[in-house]
């Protein structure tokens, strides 16, 4: 079943911070985050493996808490190149097999 | 370190035409690979994922089809295509085993007049 992605867009200045929810019906295995830049092929940003587990890519982290099922993106100190569709990928496990699914993205508009 | 190819970058065909489009994977073995469709502004509609040569799983139904003739090179197909059918076409891999992080190639560009 597909994640859900919050908001679906949002328009920054230069500088500002925004922050970009993925949150999914099943237990999550782990989460994946996308960017893709318009025009151009999705390209992997980060993967959380454990509950609670925080990383890093630029000024952008990202949590995953389990319980909730679900992972937050956060986008600090936005610069023009963060500009941008953003995508979470959740990885849940059951008696069938591992699940992949993307969720429906999130447009990041960041202007000077 | 491991690339993907996917080609043509662009195409334009008539509606009822056939089509094929081509992926291959470099430095890797036996790697997952998947053929997805995007439509203007939209999300990620994966299409058919594959596990191994001649292995094919469709997710979704309708007049594309997928092979997997090599290890690493991935088809994407159709005898007939339709209006909606015209989209960005991205194919990607993954390693077999542990968590599917996804690579993706440079896309096709397909519109059908």
């Amino acid at each position: 079943q597909q994640p859900v992605q919050s908001p679906q867009a949002v328009i920054l200045r230069e500088g500002e911070d925004a922050v970009i929810n993925c949150s999914s019906s099943k237990a999550l295995y782990s989460v994946h985050w996308y960017r893709q830049k318009h025009g151009e092929a999705p390209v992997f940003l980060m993967i959380l493996l454990k509950g609670g587990e925080q990383k890093g890519h630029e000024k952008i982290s990202a949590s995953f808490n389990e319980k909730k099922q679900q992972s937050s993106l956060y986008l600090t100190a936005s610069q023009l190149s963060y500009s941008g569709t953003y995508f979470c990928g959740t990885e849940t496990k059951d008696n069938y097999g591992q699940n992949f699914v993307f969720g429906p993205g999130t447009r990041l508009s960041v202007l000077p | 370190s491991q690339t993907i190819h996917q080609w043509p970058a662009t195409l334009v065909q008539p509606v009822g035409s056939p089509l094929s489009l081509e992926c291959t994977v470099e430095g890797t073995s036996n790697p997952n690979l998947y053929w997805y469709r995007q439509a203007a502004g939209r999300g990620l509609q994966l299409l058919f994922y594959s596990v191994g040569i001649g292995q094919i799983s469709s997710e979704v139904p309708q007049n594309l089809s997928a092979s997997r003739p090599q290890d690493r090179q991935f088809i994407l197909s159709s005898k007939k295509l339709l209006l909606s059918d015209s989209g960005f076409y991205l194919c990607a891999w993954s390693v077999q085993q542990g968590v599917e992080t996804q690579y993706f190639g440079p896309g096709t560009r397909l519109l059908v007049l």
